[in-house]
Order: C-alpha cells, then sequence, then structure tokens
C-alpha cells in the first residue's frame, strides 16, 4: 500500500541533544512538507521540498534542519537549538501542481526530558 | 497572505444531533478546499474536499459546500456518532500561492452517547 511511513513514532531525548525523526513516502510525490502540532493548536509549517535536492522555511523553522537527498525521503532534524521541542511533528506529501490533497504520515511524538 | 479561519472548539454534541463547524478563509488565487480529521495520536486523515466555486464534496455522511460569495466551506452532518469524535480541520491550497497549504486551528468533537 501507498503512503507516509514516521519514525520512531515515540522519542525522547535529553535537553542538548540533537535528534532526527524519518520521514518515508512511496506516493511517487514531489513535494514533502513537515509540520508541529501542539496541543489545542493548528498545525504550523516547519520546512517543505519541491523537488529533490531543494527546500525552503516555513513559519517556525529555526532549531530545525532538513535534507532532501532522495525524492522518496525528507528526514527532520531537531536541534539543540530549537528552544521548545516537545511536540507532535507531522510529515506530509503532495504531487507538485495539482489541486489534490495532502497526504500524512501518522507523527512522531518527541519528548524532551 | 492566504489564511483559514474555523470555528473554536470544544465542541460537545449528543448522538444524532446535527453538526455544523464554520469555516472561512482568504485567498489571493483559486484555491482548493479540504476538512480533514484527526483521531487522537494519529496523523490527518482527508474527509473531504471541492477543488471549484459550488462543488459540494461529501464523505461518511458529512458534507461542505464551497462558496466563492461567503468565502465559506462549512462542514455538516446530520446525525453524528460517537465515532465522529475527532479534531476537524479546514484547510485550503492556492496553487498561486506556491503550492502551499494552510489549515485553520481544528475544533475538538466530542459526542455522547
Amino acid at each position: 500500500d501507498g503512503g507516509i511511513t514516521q519514525s520512531p513514532k515515540y522519542l525522547f531525548r535529553k535537553e542538548g541533544q540533537n535528534v532526527t525523526l524519518s520521514c518515508e513516502q512511496n506516493l511517487n510525490h514531489d513535494a514533502m512538507y513537515w509540520y508541529r502540532q501542539d496541543p489545542g493548536q493548528g498545525l504550523r509549517l516547519i520546512y517543505y521540498s519541491q523537488i529533490v535536492n531543494d527546500f525552503q522555511k516555513g513559519d517556525i523553522a529555526e532549531g530545525y534542519s532538513v535534507s532532501r537527498e532522495k525524492k522518496e525521503s525528507f528526514p527532520l532534524t531537531v536541534t539543540s537549538a530549537q528552544k521548545n521541542p516537545t511536540a507532535f511533528y507531522l510529515c506530509a506529501s503532495c504531487e507538485v501542481g495539482w489541486t489534490g490533497e495532502l497526504f500524512f504520515g501518522e507523527g512522531s511524538r518527541l519528548t524532551v526530558l | 497572505g492566504d489564511s483559514v479561519t474555523q470555528m473554536e472548539g470544544p465542541v460537545t454534541l449528543s448522538e444524532e444531533a446535527f453538526l455544523t463547524i464554520n469555516c472561512t478563509y482568504t485567498a489571493t488565487g483559486y484555491p482548493s478546499l479540504f476538512w480533514y480529521v484527526q483521531y487522537p495520536g494519529e496523523g490527518l486523515q482527508l474527509l473531504l474536499k471541492a477543488t471549484k466555486a459550488d462543488d459540494k464534496g461529501s464523505n461518511k455522511g458529512f458534507e461542505a459546500t464551497y462558496r466563492k460569495e461567503t468565502t465559506s466551506f462549512h462542514l455538516e452532518k446530520g446525525s453524528v456518532q460517537v465515532s465522529d469524535s475527532a479534531v476537524y480541520f479546514c484547510a485550503l491550497s492556492d496553487q498561486s500561492a506556491g503550492n502551499q497549504f494552510y489549515f485553520g486551528t481544528g475544533t475538538s468533537l466530542t459526542v455522547i452517547p
């Protein structure tokens, strides 16, 4: 089945550590996105990529980094510079130039101890 | 810029009650409109969509009509069930804004037996 796989589903991190969240899709989509969701709030865009080897900052990129070396993969690194990293992280993808929907992964919950 | 405003929750209804969740939007181009649903601890799933004015999206008893004159896309269901308890997000996609998606803050719905 086609879809988006995020891992790990739950992750605990000590303060000062970097952590990388994985996102893999087999939908052959060009565009991929990372969102952050905090309790009772909507989705905030961290980074997005519309093509391999290119990505753009979203609204809250500070303290995060991404890479897009392969079409199917868009990992997100939460660095120690991110002051409040505890959140639910969602990866999504879609076709570029298409009025279709955004497809989401199941999410990764990061907790900083 | 583009934006989505949706009714704040939480909303609590009795089973078989009528549901309306209001959503209005601002867009520079001709957006596609979506409703997504999120169950606890999961990613977002597409509930329904409409790609042009006067289109009606429908799925699982939910409906929403794309009203350009009032810039609205209100979600309705005639008879809610306990299993409809979730968070609902209104969203738009505006190709003229570079394949970006804009989400409302979400409305939490609880249906009680």
